[in-house]
């Protein structure tokens, strides 16, 4: 059974370019979020999602940053006009959908912007 | 709001020596609570989680973690280290309202002498 996917595991993108982010949650798990982490600090809750549904986004950046889930296909956070700042390690995890399920982590995409 | 304090930024110990590594939350309501495992450039890895029932939690590699009610502790402990156990590791906490973003706290790298 494979863990969570995420890729890419590294991307470097210029100032204003857009970075594109995927995960695919474990076979079973339909409830994903999305955390970051920046240098040597824990990690920061983004956004929880479940298929085609955005359900607490409140860690969200209130601009540049969306994330989806679809109907088919992995999870994508999107950012857009990227600046140095967002620099930083971003995992996704999943879970089953019981209250009391673990929550499950990928590698982790690192993205550098220059 | 809920909160993670990890009072350690790292904890030493010799290999074959007992290891603990030190938890304390602040939540309203009950506490769901949570210890990760983070190697270098990797995802974070599950070891154990404490939701009801026996305070004392056994989880993986050998770990344990003890639930103090009174004391809001989830201290991590291990009664014999191994080299292989050098790593950062993050302690975590959710409320069982429903709301499922984990707080992390800010990490404890464990270093583990031969």
């Amino acid at each position: 059974n494979a863990g969570v996917m995420q890729n890419p595991r590294h991307l470097v993108r210029r100032r204003g370019q857009e970075a594109r982010l995927r995960c695919s949650p474990m076979k079973g798990h339909s409830h994903v979020y999305w955390y970051r982490q920046l240098p040597e600090e824990g990690l920061k809750f983004m956004v929880y999602l479940q298929k085609e549904n955005i359900i607490d986004e409140s860690g969200m950046p209130k601009e540049r940053f969306s994330a989806e889930f679809p109907k088919e296909g992995p999870s994508i956070l999107r950012i857009q006009q990227v600046v140095r700042g967002d620099s930083a390690a971003y995992f996704c995890a999943s879970s089953a959908p019981g209250l009391q399920e673990t929550q499950y982590f990928g590698p982790g995409t690192r993205l550098l912007v220059l | 709001a809920q909160s993670v304090a990890q009072p350690e930024d790292q904890v030493n110990v010799a290999e074959g020596n007992p290891l603990t590594v030190k938890c304390t939350y602040s939540v309203s309501g009950n506490p769901y609570l949570f210890w990760y495992v983070q190697y270098p450039n990797r995802g974070l890895q599950f070891l154990l989680k404490y939701i009801t029932g026996d305070n004392l939690v056994k989880g993986s590699y050998g770990f344990e973690a003890e639930f103090n009610k009174s004391q809001t502790s989830f201290h991590l402990k291990k009664p014999s280290a191994l080299v292989s156990d050098s790593a950062l590791y993050f302690c975590a906490v959710r409320d069982n309202t429903g709301r499922r973003a984990l707080t992390f706290g800010s990490g404890t790298r464990l270093q583990v002498q031969p």
